[in-house]
């Protein structure tokens, strides 16, 4: 699988926006991109997926680069609770989701 | 209730013991999933199955081993426990029929420790 890189760890302030970003400069062109979260004692859970045009749900939108080596993951008014540390993925297809969850992104939100 | 429950959620064990760590679902998934997640190293996939007489070696397989009892139950045995298999496990479920995303669903996690 291609690998992908993010910061160690960002801080945001309480309600303001925050852009999280992925780099995966190998991404092959089947490759979606996968965003889980962990909230502190929690197994992870999904927050978006998309593969080429940028994606919203409740919880996210997703920017996804024109080349697709790079996207980011934008929480629009962070609160407290988004405080986790998300995971960037690459995995081909909607099948075979034997996912590798590397280190992440530890988003930490100031009141 | 839970969809996908872990247990034990703790446990401390010695070296050398037989430990197995159990995996409950209710949401009708076929497909489940064993992760480990050491500090700082993010998730490792263990084990996987598409269903009841599928098993797959993930990543880390080596020192575990894991049987899929039915289709809600998914089971992972440190057949002689060793103080590296110190760690999260968590386990996780995916609907394979649905033609849309397969977004995977974790549960609690168990947390071992072995001495």
């Amino acid at each position: 699988d291609a690998k992908t890189t993010q910061p160690n760890s960002m801080e945001s302030n309480e309600e303001e926006p925050v852009h999280l970003p992925c780099n995966h400069s190998t991404i092959s062109g089947t490759d979606y991109i996968h965003w889980y979260r962990q909230l502190p004692s929690q197994g992870p859970e999904y927050v978006i997926h998309g593969l080429t045009s940028n994606v919203n749900n409740r919880m996210a939108s997703l920017a996804i680069a024109e080349d697709r080596k790079s996207s980011t993951l934008i929480l629009h008014r962070a609160t407290l609770r988004d405080a986790a540390v998300y995971y960037c993925i690459l995995r081909l297809d909607n099948y075979g989701q034997n996912f590798v969850f590397g280190p992440g992104t530890r988003l930490s939100v100031l009141p | 209730d839970a969809d996908v429950t872990q247990t034990p959620r703790n446990r401390i064990t010695k070296t050398g013991k037989r430990i197995m760590l159990e995996c409950s679902q209710t949401k009708g998934h076929d497909r489940m999933y064993w992760y480990r997640q050491d500090p700082g190293l993010g998730l490792r996939l263990i084990y996987y199955s598409f269903d009841v007489k599928d098993i797959n070696k993930g990543e880390i397989s080596d020192g575990y081993s894991v049987s899929r009892q039915a289709q809600a139950k998914f089971s992972l045995s440190l057949e002689s426990a060793i103080p590296n298999q110190t760690a999260l496990y968590f386990c996780a479920t995916s609907d394979g029929e649905l033609r849309g995303y397969n977004e995977q669903f974790f549960g609690p996690g168990t947390r071992l420790t072995v001495l």
